[in-house]
């Protein structure tokens, strides 16, 4: 199956801080999200975003799906950003598109 | 505001117990999805389901069936709990597109003792 590895493991930063998470993945996908694990253990989709570029206030996300990776960029963190980011990625076509494979999460503690 | 909601937040089972996790969306979805997350494991799957009455192993089936009988009702069954099935279990659904983007309950920490 498809390998997904993000980086780094753990990160803190201080509030105000930029930061850049990374997602790798071992084969072609057209299914790849980002999602956001609080500390209360609730998961928010953060970006459904197999190819390109996209924005929601903060946070940003591109994917270059010919080099099998994806970048999520947190500008001017707040401690509420604090948790667990998830890169998950799906397969080629038909029901392997559907389900996600979860890498293992970059733990974020932002300190203010 | 659109949601999954999962039955339970948290359950204390014993070991042996036929155990139900119900999961319902309001977002007809056709996909949902039943993953377990552990420390040092992260997500896995184990079953999901792309209609009704459909569904599909996922990564980590042993020990567990799902049953859905209605599009916005997904259940996952632990046959005879044992104490290596104490997680957090999470259940998820999403469209079949454009975007599949997944929505999240919040979890049913489930303890077998």
């Amino acid at each position: 199956g498809i390998q997904v590895e993000q980086s780094p493991p753990d990160l803190i930063l201080q509030e105000g801080a930029n930061s850049t998470l990374r997602c790798n993945f071992s084969d072609s996908v057209n299914n790849l999200q980002w999602f956001h694990q609080n500390p209360w253990g609730q998961l928010i989709n953060l970006f459904y975003i197999p190819s390109g570029t996209k924005q929601n206030g903060r946070l940003s996300a591109t994917t270059v799906a010919t080099e099998r990776y994806s970048l999520l960029y947190i500008s001017s963190s707040q401690t509420t950003d604090s948790g667990v980011y998830f890169c998950a990625v799906g397969g080629h076509s038909g029901a392997g598109s559907y389900q996600l494979t979860f890498g293992k999460g970059t733990k974020l503690s932002v300190i203010p | 505001d659109v949601k999954v909601t999962q039955s339970s937040r948290y359950l204390v089972k014993r070991t042996g117990e036929k155990v139900f996790l119900e999961c319902v969306q309001d977002m007809d979805h056709e996909n949902m999805f039943w993953y377990r997350q552990d420390p040092g494991l992260g997500l896995r799957l184990i079953y999901f389901s792309y209609d009704v009455k459909m569904k599909e192993k996922g990564d980590i089936p042993e020990g567990y069936s799902v049953s859905r009988e209605k599009k916005e009702r997904f259940s996952l069954i632990l046959e005879s709990a044992s104490t290596n099935q104490t997680s957090m279990y999470l259940c998820a659904s999403s469209s079949r597109g454009p975007n599949y983007g997944y929505t999240f309950g919040s979890g049913t920490r489930l303890t077998v003792v």
